[in-house]
């Protein structure tokens, strides 16, 4: 059983487009929202994250919606540039170690 | 940035064989955690720890082993490595804290077995 569901599994956005990833949770014991970025050959390295006591948090060109009711949150990457292309993940925990939804490939393309 | 070193990056080995990852951190992080990544991307926890000498089966099982001796190493073990192990495995740490925070993570090390 999948704790988070993270769609879609690849995206292609045109340069300057906003790009557009969206995660799903079913544990109500979750109180931490973040999302990774990660390079070929690299390691994960988190983007920005948020905790459930706000809708919405931008950090740049970055912006996650949260939204508690339905048990969802989203990453925006405004004007999307190619040095954005990387694989993405949201991920969520509680009191446990971070579980990952599967990740999304982000093709940025001019 | 991160202070978390993981060693061998790359690593071709033949099916029987025992090998080690290494994996350290210099942050005085007291929780550490193994993750494998398949080639569809997805990350699957499968060992992490809270302290020395506390050591703890993530969500995927596998046949690795963990030990926890000192805060800033957290080596993995496969007594016999077979193809079925071959994947890219990724070390991460985070500070203590009530919520797992942010995990900083190695560059990951690429097993492959023949």
């Amino acid at each position: 059983q999948q704790q988070v569901k993270q769609s879609p599994q690849s995206l292609i956005v045109q340069k300057g487009g906003i790009s557009i990833i969206n995660c799903a949770y079913e544990n109500t014991a979750f109180d931490y929202f973040p999302w990774y970025q990660q390079f070929p050959g690299k390691g994960p390295a988190l983007l920005i994250a948020i905790r459930p006591d706000v809708s919405e948090k931008k950090e740049g060109r970055f912006t996650i919606s949260f939204n508690k009711s339905a048990k969802q949150f989203s990453l925006h990457i405004m004007d999307s540039q190619p040095g954005d292309s990387a694989t993405y993940f949201c991920a969520a925990s509680g009191n446990t170690p971070l579980v990952f939804g599967k990740g999304t490939r982000l093709s940025v393309i001019a | 940035e991160a202070d978390i070193y993981q060693t061998p990056r790359y690593l071709v080995i033949g099916t029987g064989k025992k090998i080690t990852l290494e994996c350290s951190q210099t942050m005085g992080h007291d929780k550490m955690y193994w993750y494998q990544q398949d080639p569809g991307m997805e990350l699957h926890l499968i060992h992490y720890s809270y302290g020395v000498n506390s050591t703890e089966k993530g969500d995927l099982s596998s046949e690795s082993t963990v030990s926890r001796i000192r805060t800033e190493h957290f080596p993995l073990t496969l007594e016999s490595a077979r193809p079925s192990h071959t994947s890219q495995y990724l070390c991460a740490s985070s500070k203590a804290g009530t919520s797992a925070g942010e995990l900083f993570f190695g560059e990951g090390s690429r097993l492959t077995v023949l």
